[in-house]
């Protein structure tokens, strides 16, 4: 049972390039969660799914797009990267049922934009 | 939106000291608050969480208190240890079906031996 996990673990981009990142989890969750983590400011909720073929925006989406083709994997994409888009990006997921489920992160992705 | 403050930023004790976090939220139907541990280079794991109905909450070293009417909840460690050196965080949600998190920035805690 690998949990939450997330590739590629560092990755460095020119301004301007594209890039997905990769959220895969085997615990059956329904809900997953792509954050990013800058100094200072904590967990930011970038977007978020309910469920397979659904996404909704978070607390910054600007920049980025997601998709949730299966119910295992949550892609996050940049477009056109941003120096303002370097950042430790956290991928995680939860159970969904009565009451309230904890959130398991993956291991992190650092990503830097040149 | 809701607004999670948190404090202080970094927190220096000795080791077998008491350390106290403190954060206060803004949206009065917040109803769950966990608190996540980070070590260096890792990712965030739950720690303990408190639920509106709960006034306070331990697990061994570890406890949470709430404040609803004052809105804000705080983590307190006894007996510390130089493990227990990390990053904390606060967060809050109204629990809608959907746990959408707001996050805390954050609380450095240096346990010296």
């Amino acid at each position: 049972n690998a949990g939450v996990t997330q590739t590629p673990k560092f990755r460095v981009l020119k301004t301007g390039q594209s890039m997905t990142l990769l959220c895969a989890q085997d615990m059956n969750h329904e809900y997953m969660y792509w954050y990013r983590q800058d100094p200072g400011m904590g967990l930011r909720l970038i977007h978020y799914s309910v469920g397979e073929g659904t996404t909704a925006k978070g607390e910054v989406p600007d920049g980025y797009n997601v998709s949730r083709l299966k119910k295992q994997n949550f892609l996050l994409g940049l477009e056109s990267a941003a120096p303002s888009q370097t950042s430790v990006y956290f991928c995680a997921s939860s159970a969904v049922g009565q009451g309230i489920f904890e959130q398991y992160f993956g291991p992190g992705t650092r990503l830097t934009v040149t | 939106g809701e607004n999670v403050e948190q404090h202080p930023s970094t927190l220096s004790v000795q080791e077998g000291d008491s350390a106290v976090i403190k954060c206060t939220y803004s949206d009065s139907a917040s109803n769950y608050f966990p608190w996540y541990k980070q070590e260096l280079g890792k990712r965030p794991q739950l720690i303990i969480d408190i639920r509106s109905n709960v006034g306070e909450k331990k697990d061994q070293r570890i406890a949470v208190t709430l404040n609803k009417t004052a809105k804000h909840f705080s983590l307190h460690i006894t007996e510390t240890q130089p493990e227990d050196s990390a990053v904390y965080f606060c967060a809050a949600s109204t629990n809608t079906g959907f746990q959408k998190l707001v996050f805390g920035t954050g609380t450095r805690l240096l346990v010296s031996p």
